[in-house]
């Protein structure tokens, strides 16, 4: 059964750069065919699509996003992360990392992190 | 983007009734590629439901997925006090999927 693992900050400062890892455990990222996501949710709020990365590195990003977005993926060490940079209030959110299906739905996620933004 | 509405907000029901949850598309979702998750309170969704009617692994039965186009429902047959959860839809028919704002189930 493949687990996911976010860590990172929990405190970003407004107009810096939020910096997330997400480990992967029980199966290996360059032979899965699966992808691999990250989605947010702002507390009392619904969840926000991120982006994806490929085990190639190949990314797709949220529009809405895409410009303060990169996403990374390490094989070597089974791991994939996120980078959100010029940060402010409104990215303050629990953040997961999933591994999503090639139909793009997603059967795993990781537990999550809250990520505040705030000085 | 397609946006998702989901009704009601919250739904209390005794446990042994049927529970159906509505998700409504602002545009018809392409193949009908509708999924649907549960949220435990600080825990990480859970996929139930994917491609509409399809129940994932391990899923019990009384949980079950229906719809097309614009308009879907997710159906608990007999809630059970386990099921108190926040429900979400998510459409992946069209970039960039989106999901709705979940529809909260408690138990009286």
């Amino acid at each position: 059964q493949v687990q996911l693992q976010e860590s990172g900050p929990g405190l970003v400062k407004p107009s810096q750069t939020l910096s997330l890892t997400c480990t992967v455990s029980g199966g290996s990222i360059s032979r899965d065919s699966y992808y691999w996501s990250w989605i947010r949710q702002p507390a009392g709020k619904g969840l926000e699509w991120i982006g994806r990365i490929y085990a190639t590195g190949g990314t797709n990003y949220n529009p809405s996003l895409k410009s303060r977005v990169t996403m990374s993926v390490d094989t070597s060490n089974n791991q994939f992360s996120l980078n959100v940079r010029s940060v402010t209030a409104a990215d303050t959110a629990v953040y997961y990392c999933a591994r999503e299906s090639p139909l793009l739905w997603f059967p795993n996620w990781g537990q999550g992190t809250l990520v505040t933004v705030s000085t | 983007e397609i946006v998702l509405t989901q009704s009601p907000v919250t739904l209390s029901l005794f446990p042994g009734e049927r529970a159906t949850l509505s998700c409504r598309a602002s545009q018809s979702v392409s193949n009908n590629y509708l999924a649907w998750y549960q949220q435990k309170p600080g825990q990480a969704p859970r996929l139930l439901i994917y491609d509409t009617s399809s129940r994932a692994t391990g899923i019990p039965d009384r949980f079950s997925g229906s719809g097309s186009g614009t308009d879907f429902s997710l159906t608990i047959s007999r809630l059970e006090p386990e099921d108190v959860a926040v429900y979400s839809c998510q459409q992946y028919g069209s970039s960039p999927g989106t999901f709705g704002q979940g529809t909260k189930v408690e138990i009286k």
